[in-house]
């Protein structure tokens, strides 16, 4: 059973330039969630989403930044223009569906991009 | 304040030994609490997760949470260096989903 997968793993910008993470689910996964790592720091909540819908979206910066879950596809991070503030490793974890309480998550290797 | 505070370390213990590792929180709806594990440069890994107060134990593993303390913690039976990690609490309220981290705290485990 295959893990949470993400790429790429590894991703370098220029600044101003778009920078797209992908992420695909564990099997029977429906609940994705992107969190980012700062240097030294904890990981922090960016947004969550379900197929085709965004249903938290309370950590993700107003501007720049979008996410998606199509109903075929990876989930998609979209970081536009971005700045060195934004070097950061991306995170993606998936959680089965569940009917109340909450279910596990489940991360992946994380993509780690680094903005010149 | 933070949320959920942890003592980042680091800390280091002679292989063999318990380990103690603790997260305190201001937040009484949170109901759900994980520990993770993260080696260098890779994902944080799902070690044990309990949902309100009492102990849960898995192997060398023991995960404890106080709700009238707001206080958890994860203890380390006969340590081994592949312990070596940084080991990060995180909690979460019902019907949130998304999760709350500490810090993380830096382990390792001295042969």
């Amino acid at each position: 059973n295959a893990g949470v997968m993400q790429n790429p793993r590894h991703l370098v910008r220029r600044r101003g330039q778009e920078a797209r993470l992908r992420c695909s689910p564990m099997k029977g996964h429906s609940h994705v969630y992107w969190y980012r790592q700062l240097p030294e720091e904890g990981l922090k909540f960016m947004v969550y989403l379900q197929k085709e819908n965004i249903i938290d979206e309370s950590g993700m910066p107003k501007e720049r930044f979008s996410a998606e879950f199509p109903k075929e596809g990876p989930s998609i991070l979209r970081i536009q223009q971005v700045v060195r503030g934004d070097s950061a490793a991306y995170f993606c974890a998936s959680s089965p569906y569940q009917t109340g309480g909450l279910g596990e998550q489940y991360f992946g290797p994380g993509t780690r991009l680094t903005v010149t | 304040q933070k949320e959920v505070e942890q003592d980042p370390g680091p800390l280091s213990v002679p292989e063999g030994a318990i380990v103690s590792l603790n997260c305190t929180y201001s937040n009484s709806a949170f109901q759900y609490f994980m520990w993770y594990r993260q080696y260098s440069r890779k994902g944080p890994e799902l070690l044990m997760y309990t949902y309100s107060s009492g102990n849960k134990e898995d192997g060398r593993f023991t995960a404890q949470v106080d709700k009238s303390s707001k206080y958890i913690s994860l203890f380390i039976r006969d340590s081994q260096p592949s312990d070596s990690a940084t080991y990060l609490c995180a909690m979460s309220g019902k019907g949130a989903q998304k999760l709350v981290f500490g810090q993380g705290t830096r382990l390792t485990i001295n042969p």
